[in-house]
């Protein structure tokens, strides 16, 4: 079965830095797509950035990039800039036939 | 209007009781989930549906039940609720393609007294 990992359950970073955070998955899959949901205290899930796996090119989405690397299996969240606004819990997804979420990263800023 | 919509917004039950969590979208998307989320353990998927006469079963469907009244709606049913179903509840949708992700409802906090 599909298995997405957040390896840093808790992260912090000072406001205007950047800060990346991971997430690697385990498939047998060749065609796929990976996600970023944002969570903050509102508690609604916001779709953050969006990467297909037969596209090697980087997705960006203004101050959010992913760093995706297929036969590693790993598929980073960088946010650069950092803002209050960024504080959240982030979740990374992965869906091939099946949508499978990782546990989340909890991110402070700091100001 | 939102996308998805959940009622109630947060709920205080008592062990036993039946509680029913509403899930209705203006999306047009045929396909209807409801997701536990729980600290440290991520979003767990209870069931799903990809038309009105689909239902099925995810990895913790145990004590929950879920009718598909239409299209639109979705709704999740706790026939005896327990304690440890104290948890953070969303509904979400997504077209056939699914690879746009997911829409999210704003999420049921569900307290079981």
């Amino acid at each position: 079965a599909q298995t997405v990992t957040q390896s840093q359950p808790e992260m912090s970073v000072q406001e205007a830095e950047t800060v990346t955070l991971s997430c690697t998955y385990d498939t047998s899959e060749s065609d796929y797509y990976l996600f970023w949901y944002k969570q903050p205290p509102s508690r609604q899930m916001i779709l953050v950035i969006r990467q297909e796996a037969y596209k090697q090119q980087n997705a960006t989405e203004n101050r959010f990039s992913v760093n995706f690397q297929k036969a590693a299996k790993s598929f980073s969240l960088k946010i650069s800039d950092s803002q209050l606004g960024d504080a959240a819990m982030y979740f990374c997804a992965y869906y091939g036939n099946q949508f499978y979420f990782g546990t989340g990263t909890s991110l402070t800023v700091i100001p | 209007d939102a996308d998805v919509t959940q009622t109630p917004r947060n709920r205080i039950t008592k062990t036993g009781k039946r509680i029913m969590l509403e899930c209705s979208q203006t999306k047009g998307h045929d396909r209807m989930y409801w997701y536990r989320q729980d600290p440290g353990l991520g979003l767990r998927l209870i069931y799903y549906s990809f038309d009105v006469k689909d239902i099925n079963k995810g990895e913790i469907s145990d004590g929950y039940s879920v009718s598909r009244q239409a299209q639109a709606k979705f709704s999740l049913s706790l026939e005896s609720a327990i304690p440890n179903q104290t948890a953070l509840y969303f509904c979400a949708t997504s077209d056939f393609h699914n690879n746009y992700g997911y829409t999210f409802g704003s999420g049921t906090r569900l307290t079981v007294v």
